[in-house]
């Protein structure tokens, strides 16, 4: 079975600055897909990033960037120029392409120092 | 609508009692999904949906959990006999067919059981 695993509880970064939230994860498979959902104190999961597993290319989303590393199975996530709003649990999640099955971290909480 | 909406949003259940949980989700969504997520951790998979079709319930703790989508839009998981483990929230999702764009959550329900 697929494991996730972020090995940052917390993590903490200085208004304007960069923070970088550690993934790594567990598959024989080679097709899936990896993603980071921001959630905040309202609950709501909110999808920040989504990689294919079968692209190279690191995904960006403005600020936001991640850094695929397939035979490492690492997959880290980049937030630049932090602002207060990123304050949130950050999680990583997995989801296979033949099933439905998305699995998720234990989650980072991130905090923004202004 | 607009996201995927759950109610309540917040129940306080006696040991034993019945719970129902609602979710409805974005039009259109063929699949839906049912996520526990207890205090501190990730969420955890309980149960899938395509249509009014449960293809995969592999998830749900016990046989006292039950979820249903009978019209293939609005779908209920409900709980009988609670029990103090079975504080959590539950975070309902939905996707287009595949789901490989990520998932639209919403914002959970927490229960907590007394």
């Amino acid at each position: 079975a697929q494991t996730v695993t972020q090995s940052q509880p917390e993590m903490s970064v200085q208004e304007a600055e960069t923070v970088t939230l550690s993934c790594t994860y567990d598959t024989s498979e080679s097709d899936y897909y990896l993603f980071w959902y921001k959630q905040p104190p309202s609950r709501q999961m909110i999808l920040v990033i989504r990689q294919e597993a079968y692209k190279q290319q690191n995904a960006t989303e403005n600020r936001f960037s991640v850094n695929f590393q397939k035979a490492a199975k690492s997959f880290s996530l980049k937030i630049s120029d932090s602002q207060l709003g990123d304050a949130a649990m950050y999680f990583c999640a997995y989801r296979s392409a033949d099933n439905n099955d998305m699995r998720f971290g234990a989650g980072t909480r991130l905090t923004v120092k202004p | 609508g607009a996201g995927v909406s759950q109610s309540p949003r917040y129940k306080v259940a006696k040991r034993g009692q019945d719970v129902a949980l609602r979710c409805d989700p974005i039009s259109g969504h063929v699949s839906l999904f049912w996520y526990q997520q207890a205090l501190g951790q990730g969420p955890e998979f309980l149960t899938y949906f395509q249509n009014e079709a449960q293809l995969d319930k592999s998830g749900l703790p016990s046989d006292r959990f039950f979820a249903e989508r009978p019209e293939g839009s609005v779908s209920t998981l409900k709980i009988q006999r609670t029990q103090q483990e079975d504080s959590a929230v539950y975070l309902c999702a939905s996707s287009l067919r595949d789901g490989l764009g990520g998932y639209t959550f919403g914002s959970g329900t927490r229960l907590t059981v007394v």
